[in-house]
């Protein structure tokens, strides 16, 4: 199975400043059609989990423009331009490449 | 608007079953692969298991396999989990989830699985 690893694990950041949430998977994540199944989801508290970003960098519908996600290879970034006290919450990063799909340990952000 | 909502949760002993369905509608229910995604108190999310839009292709968790059925109706928009020999460790709030070019999509809100004698 795909191992995914996130740091930080927790990340407390200032209303306004930017965040970044770093993944790396054990293997490739590109699959046979070429693109590549790297996913960035958020569960604020009380929610089910949304998908903020598909394959590395392509933001989900509705979802605000201050978050981004790039990389390549093995190595991702998430990044929240600004943060808001609605992003608070837990961020996953997943690979839907290869079954098992398999997820990050999470990384909860919160306002300092 | 997609929805999807999922029923059938609930208190089982050890060794028991349920079934958990899914109703989806606001997409075309039909053209999409769909998939459920666990997670116990307390814990990470754990991927269960995924049907193909027309039910040729099924995967499984090593955790579930043998014990779960995936299955699917795309006439009644609805997918199913048929949980047998439950155990204390698939307690859990199960979601549905879109399969697709984005894979995943979009989640339900989930159902509570709870094994407790």
């Amino acid at each position: 199975d795909i191992v995914m690893t996130q740091t930080p694990l927790s990340s407390p950041v200032t209303l306004g400043q930017p965040a970044s949430i770093s993944c790396r998977s054990s293997q490739s994540l590109v699959y046979s059609d070429g693109n590549t199944y790297l996913s960035w989801l958020q569960r604020r508290p009380g929610q089910p989990p949304r998908l903020l970003i598909y394959k590395i960098s392509n933001r989900f519908s509705g979802v605000p423009d201050r978050f981004s996600g790039s990389g390549a290879g093995t190595d991702f970034t998430l990044k929240i331009s600004r943060v808001e006290a609605e992003d608070v919450g837990v961020y996953y990063c997943m690979q839907a490449a290869q079954f098992p799909w398999t997820f990050g340990q999470g990384t909860k952000v919160e306002i300092k | 608007e997609v929805q999807l909502v999922e029923s059938g949760g609930g208190l089982v002993q050890p060794g028991g079953s349920l079934r958990l369905s899914c109703a989806a509608s606001g997409f075309t229910f039909s053209n999409y692969g769909m998939n459920w995604v666990r997670q116990a108190p307390g814990k990470g999310l754990e991927w269960v298991s995924y049907i193909s839009s027309t039910s040729s292709t099924l995967e499984y968790a090593d955790s579930v396999k043998g014990r779960f059925t995936i299955s699917r109706d795309n006439a009644r928009n609805s997918l199913y989990l048929q949980m047998n020999s439950l155990r204390a460790g698939d307690t859990a709030v199960y979601h549905c989830v879109t399969g697709g070019a984005t894979r995943p999509g979009y989640w339900g809100q989930g159902t509570l699985v709870t094994i407790s004698s």
